[in-house]
Protein backbone atom coordinates (compact mmCIF):
# COMPACT_ATOMS: atom_id res chain seq x y z
CA UNK A 1 0.00 0.00 0.00
CA UNK A 2 0.93 3.23 -0.88
CA UNK A 3 1.82 6.18 2.09
CA UNK A 4 0.79 9.41 1.48
CA UNK A 5 2.24 11.63 4.23
CA UNK A 6 1.73 15.33 3.97
CA UNK A 7 2.87 18.09 5.39
CA UNK A 8 2.70 20.39 7.53
CA UNK A 9 0.11 18.92 9.81
CA UNK A 10 -1.55 22.32 10.35
CA UNK A 11 -0.37 25.74 8.49
CA UNK A 12 -1.29 29.23 9.66
CA UNK A 13 -1.51 31.77 7.58
CA UNK A 14 -3.06 34.94 7.17
CA UNK A 15 -5.62 36.17 4.28
CA UNK A 16 -3.83 37.16 1.17
CA UNK A 17 -0.68 35.52 1.92
CA UNK A 18 0.34 32.22 0.20
CA UNK A 19 0.13 28.80 1.68
CA UNK A 20 2.43 25.80 0.26
CA UNK A 21 1.06 22.37 1.12
CA UNK A 22 3.03 19.48 0.31
CA UNK A 23 2.44 15.80 -0.26
CA UNK A 24 5.02 12.72 -0.21
CA UNK A 25 4.84 9.16 -1.60
CA UNK A 26 6.15 5.98 -0.35
CA UNK A 27 6.81 4.99 -3.74
CA UNK A 28 6.33 6.58 -7.32
CA UNK A 29 2.64 7.62 -8.49
CA UNK A 30 3.58 9.15 -11.71
CA UNK A 31 0.74 11.93 -11.94
CA UNK A 32 -2.25 10.20 -10.08
CA UNK A 33 -2.39 12.38 -7.64
CA UNK A 34 -5.24 14.63 -6.78
CA UNK A 35 -5.90 17.68 -3.91
CA UNK A 36 -9.29 17.31 -2.08
CA UNK A 37 -10.65 20.56 -0.05
CA UNK A 38 -13.33 19.58 2.93
CA UNK A 39 -15.03 22.42 5.30
CA UNK A 40 -16.54 21.19 8.45
CA UNK A 41 -19.78 19.30 7.98
CA UNK A 42 -19.42 19.45 4.07
CA UNK A 43 -17.97 16.72 2.05
CA UNK A 44 -14.90 16.77 0.05
CA UNK A 45 -14.69 18.91 -3.07
CA UNK A 46 -12.09 18.26 -5.77
CA UNK A 47 -9.67 20.41 -6.40
CA UNK A 48 -6.79 18.89 -8.67
CA UNK A 49 -6.21 16.19 -10.41
CA UNK A 50 -3.31 14.55 -12.39
CA UNK A 51 -1.37 16.48 -10.40
CA UNK A 52 -1.36 19.77 -11.96
CA UNK A 53 -5.10 20.16 -13.32
CA UNK A 54 -7.68 22.13 -11.94
CA UNK A 55 -10.92 20.69 -11.81
CA UNK A 56 -13.81 22.46 -13.10
CA UNK A 57 -14.95 25.47 -11.16
CA UNK A 58 -11.92 25.59 -9.29
CA UNK A 59 -10.28 29.30 -8.99
CA UNK A 60 -6.82 29.88 -10.59
CA UNK A 61 -5.05 30.61 -7.57
CA UNK A 62 -4.93 27.65 -6.78
CA UNK A 63 -2.22 25.40 -7.98
CA UNK A 64 -0.76 21.91 -8.08
CA UNK A 65 2.76 20.66 -8.95
CA UNK A 66 5.35 17.88 -8.88
CA UNK A 67 5.40 14.08 -9.83
CA UNK A 68 6.74 10.62 -8.80
CA UNK A 69 6.49 10.97 -5.17
CA UNK A 70 6.22 14.52 -4.03
CA UNK A 71 3.68 16.97 -4.92
CA UNK A 72 2.79 20.53 -3.74
CA UNK A 73 -0.62 22.26 -3.66
CA UNK A 74 -0.19 26.15 -3.82
CA UNK A 75 -3.01 28.48 -2.81
CA UNK A 76 -1.56 31.83 -4.09
CA UNK A 77 -3.50 34.05 -2.04
CA UNK A 78 -5.59 32.97 0.61
CA UNK A 79 -9.12 33.85 0.61
CA UNK A 80 -11.01 33.43 3.93
CA UNK A 81 -13.15 30.57 2.10
CA UNK A 82 -9.71 28.78 1.60
CA UNK A 83 -9.32 27.82 5.41
CA UNK A 84 -10.47 24.26 5.60
CA UNK A 85 -8.45 20.88 5.37
CA UNK A 86 -6.84 19.48 2.43
CA UNK A 87 -5.96 15.64 1.33
CA UNK A 88 -4.25 14.85 -1.08
CA UNK A 89 -5.07 11.10 -2.81
CA UNK A 90 -3.45 8.87 -5.09
CA UNK A 91 -4.86 6.50 -7.41
CA UNK A 92 -2.24 5.29 -9.66
CA UNK A 93 -2.20 1.76 -6.99
CA UNK A 94 -4.51 -0.02 -5.46
CA UNK A 95 -5.51 0.32 -3.06
CA UNK A 96 -5.56 3.87 -3.57
CA UNK A 97 -5.18 5.68 -0.11
CA UNK A 98 -5.73 9.76 0.68
CA UNK A 99 -3.09 11.55 2.98
CA UNK A 100 -3.50 12.21 6.69
CA UNK A 101 -4.63 15.72 5.84
CA UNK A 102 -3.35 19.36 6.28
CA UNK A 103 -5.31 21.88 8.19
CA UNK A 104 -5.39 25.33 7.05
CA UNK A 105 -6.25 27.86 10.29
CA UNK A 106 -6.33 31.28 10.26
CA UNK A 107 -3.86 33.33 12.11
CA UNK B 1 -26.04 18.66 -12.28
CA UNK B 2 -24.42 15.65 -10.86
CA UNK B 3 -26.06 14.56 -7.37
CA UNK B 4 -25.20 11.46 -5.23
CA UNK B 5 -27.60 10.61 -2.52
CA UNK B 6 -26.62 8.41 0.32
CA UNK B 7 -29.02 6.66 2.53
CA UNK B 8 -29.03 3.05 4.48
CA UNK B 9 -27.23 4.48 7.54
CA UNK B 10 -27.85 3.86 10.95
CA UNK B 11 -26.63 2.49 14.63
CA UNK B 12 -25.48 -1.35 14.52
CA UNK B 13 -24.51 -3.81 16.86
CA UNK B 14 -20.99 -5.12 16.65
CA UNK B 15 -21.06 -8.44 13.72
CA UNK B 16 -24.07 -6.95 12.50
CA UNK B 17 -24.75 -5.91 8.70
CA UNK B 18 -26.05 -3.09 6.94
CA UNK B 19 -26.32 -1.94 3.39
CA UNK B 20 -26.03 1.31 2.18
CA UNK B 21 -27.13 2.76 -0.88
CA UNK B 22 -26.30 6.17 -3.51
CA UNK B 23 -28.91 6.62 -6.04
CA UNK B 24 -26.96 8.95 -8.52
CA UNK B 25 -28.74 11.75 -10.84
CA UNK B 26 -27.67 13.88 -13.19
CA UNK B 27 -24.90 11.72 -15.26
CA UNK B 28 -24.43 8.52 -17.42
CA UNK B 29 -24.64 6.02 -14.36
CA UNK B 30 -23.29 3.03 -16.66
CA UNK B 31 -20.57 4.84 -17.73
CA UNK B 32 -18.36 5.82 -14.62
CA UNK B 33 -16.92 3.56 -12.03
CA UNK B 34 -17.53 4.52 -8.09
CA UNK B 35 -15.90 4.56 -5.36
CA UNK B 36 -16.89 4.44 -1.56
CA UNK B 37 -14.86 6.55 0.74
CA UNK B 38 -15.11 6.57 4.85
CA UNK B 39 -14.64 9.31 7.70
CA UNK B 40 -14.31 8.17 11.20
CA UNK B 41 -15.80 10.87 13.46
CA UNK B 42 -12.72 13.91 13.72
CA UNK B 43 -10.46 12.07 11.16
CA UNK B 44 -8.88 11.73 7.85
CA UNK B 45 -10.60 10.14 4.45
CA UNK B 46 -10.15 6.51 3.66
CA UNK B 47 -10.77 4.97 0.48
CA UNK B 48 -12.55 1.93 1.13
CA UNK B 49 -13.74 0.09 -2.77
CA UNK B 50 -14.54 1.02 -6.34
CA UNK B 51 -16.09 -0.86 -9.13
CA UNK B 52 -15.99 -0.70 -12.42
CA UNK B 53 -18.67 0.79 -14.11
CA UNK B 54 -20.12 -2.53 -15.87
CA UNK B 55 -19.74 -4.22 -12.23
CA UNK B 56 -17.19 -6.51 -13.69
CA UNK B 57 -14.30 -5.34 -11.73
CA UNK B 58 -14.32 -4.58 -7.61
CA UNK B 59 -11.86 -3.35 -5.30
CA UNK B 60 -11.30 -3.03 -1.96
CA UNK B 61 -9.24 -1.89 1.55
CA UNK B 62 -7.82 -4.15 2.82
CA UNK B 63 -9.61 -3.33 6.14
CA UNK B 64 -12.99 -4.25 4.78
CA UNK B 65 -11.69 -6.69 1.96
CA UNK B 66 -13.73 -9.86 2.99
CA UNK B 67 -16.29 -8.25 4.57
CA UNK B 68 -17.82 -5.25 3.12
CA UNK B 69 -19.59 -6.16 -0.85
CA UNK B 70 -19.82 -3.38 -3.70
CA UNK B 71 -22.78 -3.37 -6.25
CA UNK B 72 -24.77 -1.88 -8.42
CA UNK B 73 -27.85 -1.73 -10.53
CA UNK B 74 -27.33 0.12 -13.82
CA UNK B 75 -30.56 -0.07 -14.61
CA UNK B 76 -31.76 2.09 -11.37
CA UNK B 77 -28.57 4.34 -10.81
CA UNK B 78 -27.69 2.96 -8.38
CA UNK B 79 -24.37 2.42 -5.92
CA UNK B 80 -24.57 -0.14 -2.65
CA UNK B 81 -22.02 -1.40 0.22
CA UNK B 82 -22.77 -4.44 1.61
CA UNK B 83 -21.37 -4.16 5.44
CA UNK B 84 -20.87 -7.15 7.29
CA UNK B 85 -19.13 -8.60 10.60
CA UNK B 86 -19.23 -4.71 11.20
CA UNK B 87 -16.98 -3.39 13.96
CA UNK B 88 -16.63 -0.82 16.10
CA UNK B 89 -14.07 0.51 13.44
CA UNK B 90 -15.98 0.99 11.02
CA UNK B 91 -17.66 3.86 12.91
CA UNK B 92 -17.76 6.36 10.39
CA UNK B 93 -20.05 8.51 7.82
CA UNK B 94 -19.60 6.90 4.56
CA UNK B 95 -19.33 8.80 0.97
CA UNK B 96 -19.79 7.66 -2.71
CA UNK B 97 -18.17 9.78 -4.97
CA UNK B 98 -17.81 9.26 -8.83
CA UNK B 99 -14.16 8.54 -10.15
CA UNK B 100 -13.49 7.69 -13.88
CA UNK B 101 -15.42 6.99 -16.86
CA UNK B 102 -13.48 5.15 -20.63
CA UNK B 103 -12.44 8.93 -21.17
CA UNK B 104 -10.40 8.75 -18.31
CA UNK B 105 -9.58 9.53 -14.81
CA UNK B 106 -9.99 12.90 -13.65
CA UNK B 107 -10.20 12.41 -9.87
CA UNK B 108 -13.47 11.76 -7.46
CA UNK B 109 -15.20 14.42 -8.88
CA UNK B 110 -18.88 13.96 -7.24
CA UNK B 111 -19.54 13.41 -3.98
CA UNK B 112 -22.58 12.51 -2.26
CA UNK B 113 -23.31 14.41 1.35
CA UNK B 114 -22.69 10.89 3.21
CA UNK B 115 -24.32 8.92 5.59
CA UNK B 116 -23.56 7.78 9.09
CA UNK B 117 -22.61 4.44 10.11
CA UNK B 118 -22.64 3.63 14.39
CA UNK B 119 -21.54 0.64 15.43
CA UNK B 120 -22.02 0.09 18.49
CA UNK B 121 -23.93 -2.12 21.50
Amino acid sequence: EIVLTQSPGTLSLSPGERATLSCRASQSVSSDLAWYQQKPGQAPRLLIYGASSRATGIPDRFSGSGSGTDFTLTISRLEPEDFAVYYCHQSGSSPLTFGQGTKLEIK
Amino acid sequence: EVQLVESGGGLVQPGGSLKLSCVASGFTFRNYWMHWVRQAPGKGLVWVSRLKSDGTSTYYADSVKGRFTISRDNARNTLYLQMNSLRAEDTAVYYCARGGSSNGYFGLDSWGQGTLVTVSS
